[in-house]
């Protein structure tokens, strides 16, 4: 059974960058998507954009215009979400998932938390 | 932007009871861009029903999802303990895909 495994969390300032991998496990990306999912504390689920690794098409949101960059590499089967100018708005538990078919998530990384502070 | 509203926030039921759980489309969805999820404290979401009404594997049949146009259901049929979560209904026919709040399902 497929895995994702995300990277460790983090503790960022005010204004710097971070980026969070997702790298699949026991199995490959193949030809789906890979979306990514963020969750402020105590917060819901709000889709910021994906990916898909083969084709190298990465899309996100209006709103993370400027915040966002997607990428994959297909090569290693592992996805990265870089997020730059943090603030402390940025502070959330960020997934990502794998995306099937008709784009529905249906196998989640466990989580990155990341903290912005100063 | 699709804006997908869910009631009640919060539902109070005990074990053995039924659960409704209403998901509303600001615009007509496609069946088959519809889906719910459920998360635990801690825990990651975990994909419950995907295309309205389609079980995802491992799903158990007490489960179920129905609806069309703009207004989706997710049915719990007897609350098992593990069942007290919060569930999320999703579209992803348009972009940007886009959740509903959230439903609590809490202990009464």
């Amino acid at each position: 059974q497929m895995q994702l495994v995300q990277s460790g969390a983090e503790v960022k300032r005010p204004g710097s960058s971070v980026k969070v991998s997702c790298k699949a496990s026991g199995g490959t990306f193949g030809t789906y998507g890979v979306s990514w999912v963020r969750q402020a504390p105590g917060q819901g689920l709000e889709w910021m954009g994906g990916i898909i690794p083969n084709s190298d098409s990465g899309t996100h949101g209006r709103r993370f215009q400027g915040k966002v960059t997607i990428t994959a590499d297909a090569s290693t089967s592992t996805a990265y979400l870089e997020l730059t100018s943090l603030k402390s708005e940025d502070t959330a538990m960020y997934y990502c998932a794998r995306d099937r078919y008709l784009g529905h998530s249906d196998i989640w990384g466990q989580g990155t938390m990341v903290i912005v502070s100063s | 932007e699709i804006v997908l509203t869910q009631s009640p926030d919060t539902l109070s039921l005990s074990p053995g009871e039924g659960a409704t759980l209403s998901c509303r489309a600001s615009q007509s969805v496609s069946s088959s861009y519809l889906a719910w999820y459920q998360q635990t404290p801690g825990q990651a979401p975990r994909l419950l029903i995907y295309a309205t009404s389609s079980r995802a594997t491992g799903i158990p049949d007490r489960f179920s999802g129905s609806g069309s146009g703009t207004d989706f259901t997710l049915t719990i049929s007897r609350l098992e303990p593990e069942d007290f979560a919060v569930y999320y209904c999703q579209q992803y026919g348009s972009s940007p895909r886009t959740f509903g709040q959230g439903t609590k399902v809490a202990i009464k």
